[in-house]
């Protein structure tokens, strides 16, 4: 399947560690990326390739994989790390796919 | 810093084509290293990928609208574009071009893809 699987809203405390999940078959043998979307605005790059932070990205944004789910973990959540977050994989005629979303609410 | 800018109508009629035309400054489009994609997104919804085109005019769909879909690629102007034929109200989305790198990476033997530069956005709407 090239489906993504994403839990569609989760919420941290100012300050927390919150870990957002993306499951998928193809996950265990290919890339995952992570994208952050805010309201009105387009995606932005955060982790490309399960663990790589393009400049410019905080380091409390990062990414790690088990079997077949990616996870994007942010550590000392800020107010402005509330967004939209979607993973981003390939099926296996090498398309893109990207999972539904993740809302992320910081309390 | 690579900027990528959609341009077209905002209202199409059903039936009609949707024709979409995506501006990138502050790099060449003719970079093998690259390769140039269109994605949509429906109002509150997730991203859907609908294609991609390499500057050598190779194009790679999402078979779930690749009857409808041509992707096309003009080097002496740096732009590429999308049609989109016999639209429907399903179609409505935010469209959005994108840079897309890839890399082999060789520890796990597959390439990378990723989309690391995004235009604004632009929306269609399909409707009478």
């Amino acid at each position: 399947s090239s489906e993504l699987t994403q839990d569609p809203a989760v919420s941290v405390a100012l300050g927390q560690t919150v870990r957002i999940t993306c499951q998928g078959d193809r996950i265990r043998t290919y890339y995952a990326n992570w994208y952050q979307q805010k309201p009105g605005q387009a995606p932005v790059l955060v982790i490309y390739n399960k663990t790589n932070r393009p400049s410019g990205i905080p380091d409390r944004f990062s990414g790690s994989t088990s079997g077949n789910t990616a996870s994007l973990t942010i550590t000392g959540a800020q107010a402005e790390d509330e967004a939209d977050y979607f993973c981003n994989s390939r099926d296996s005629s090498g398309n893109q796919v990207f999972g539904g979303g993740t809302k992320l609410t910081v309390l | 810093q690579v900027q990528l800018q959609e341009s077209g109508p905002g209202l199409v009629k059903p039936s009609q084509t949707l024709s979409l035309t995506c501006t990138v400054s502050g790099g060449s489009i003719n970079s093998g290293t690259y390769s140039w994609s269109w994605i949509r997104q429906p109002a509150g919804m997730g991203l859907e990928w609908i294609g991609r085109i390499y500057s050598s005019g190779y194009t790679d769909y999402n078979p779930s609208l690749k009857s409808r879909v041509t992707i096309s690629v003009d080097t002496s102007k740096n732009q590429f574009s999308l049609k989109l034929s016999s639209v429907t109200a399903a179609d409505t989305a935010v469209y959005y071009c994108a840079r897309e790198p890839r890399y082999h990476y060789d520890r796990g033997d597959y390439w990378v893809r990723y989309f690391d530069y995004w235009g604004q956005g632009t929306l269609v709407t399909v409707s009478s």
